[in-house]
């Protein structure tokens, strides 16, 4: 199993409501990642989890609030986003967050955020 | 500050061949990357190059220069299916935790 999972593919909120986005993989991969990615833009590292740990924090607003209950899930809490906020959200998993080999991400298909 | 330039669109006919560019100005970094993603898909890993020269995969080449910190990805033989947006990405160190940084990504339009 090469994948990762999220859901919902599609959301649509307002700026007043709290959502949840979740991710999910069952490759035994120790590193996750929320990258935000707009339009024909590429995307934009957010957080890292390194080991259930928060490991990176690309100074990203505290209206964006990540979680890591187990190796294998990561959600991303929302809540007051404005509408430039709108984006799809990718998850993405390695096998490890350093050392030898390629450090290749596999990315999930993302959720796809509109914020009203 | 980091940066990684590439061409913005590149268009080439099926059967060519095709080069899209990357040059990077990174606090660190490890090695190259190259990912593809489809209109509305997600990225997925083509090649990684951490020491200088040519990787080879398939129809797809990977190049690095460390000491102009320049690369590129080589597309042959070039199908329909290639349309997609290419970007490079830096893997960059955050302490304990290495970091993908991605380039500003070429829109690869592949015609009949």
């Amino acid at each position: 199993d090469t994948e990762v999972t999220q859901t919902p593919k599609h959301l649509v909120m307002g700026m007043t409501n709290k959502k949840s986005l979740k991710c999910e993989q069952h490759m035994g991969h120790r590193a996750m990642y929320w990258y935000k990615q707009k339009a024909k833009k590429p995307p934009e590292l957010m957080f890292v989890y390194s080991y259930e740990k928060l490991s990176i924090n690309e100074s990203v607003p505290s209206r964006f609030s990540p979680e890591c209950p187990n190796s294998s899930l990561l959600n991303l809490h929302l809540h007051a986003l404005q509408p430039e906020d709108s984006a799809l959200y990718l998850c993405a998993s390695s096998q490890a967050p350093a050392g030898p080999g390629t450090g290749e991400l596999f990315f999930g298909e993302g959720s796809r955020l509109t914020v009203l | 500050g980091q940066s990684l330039e590439q061409p913005s669109e590149v268009t080439a006919v099926e059967g060519a061949i095709v080069q899209i560019n990357c040059t990077y100005q990174t606090s660190g970094f490890y090695g190259l990357s190259w990912y593809q993603q489809h209109d509305g898909g997600a990225p997925t890993f083509l090649s990684y190059n951490a020491l200088d020269g040519l990787e080879e995969t398939g129809r797809f080449s990977s190049f690095l220069s460390r000491s102009d910190s320049y690369g590129y990805l080589l597309l042959q033989e070039l199908q329909m299916k290639d349309s997609a947006s290419y970007f490079c990405a830096v893997r960059d160190h955050g302490g304990a935790t290495n970091k993908l940084i991605f380039g500003t990504g070429t829109l690869l339009a592949v015609q009949p």
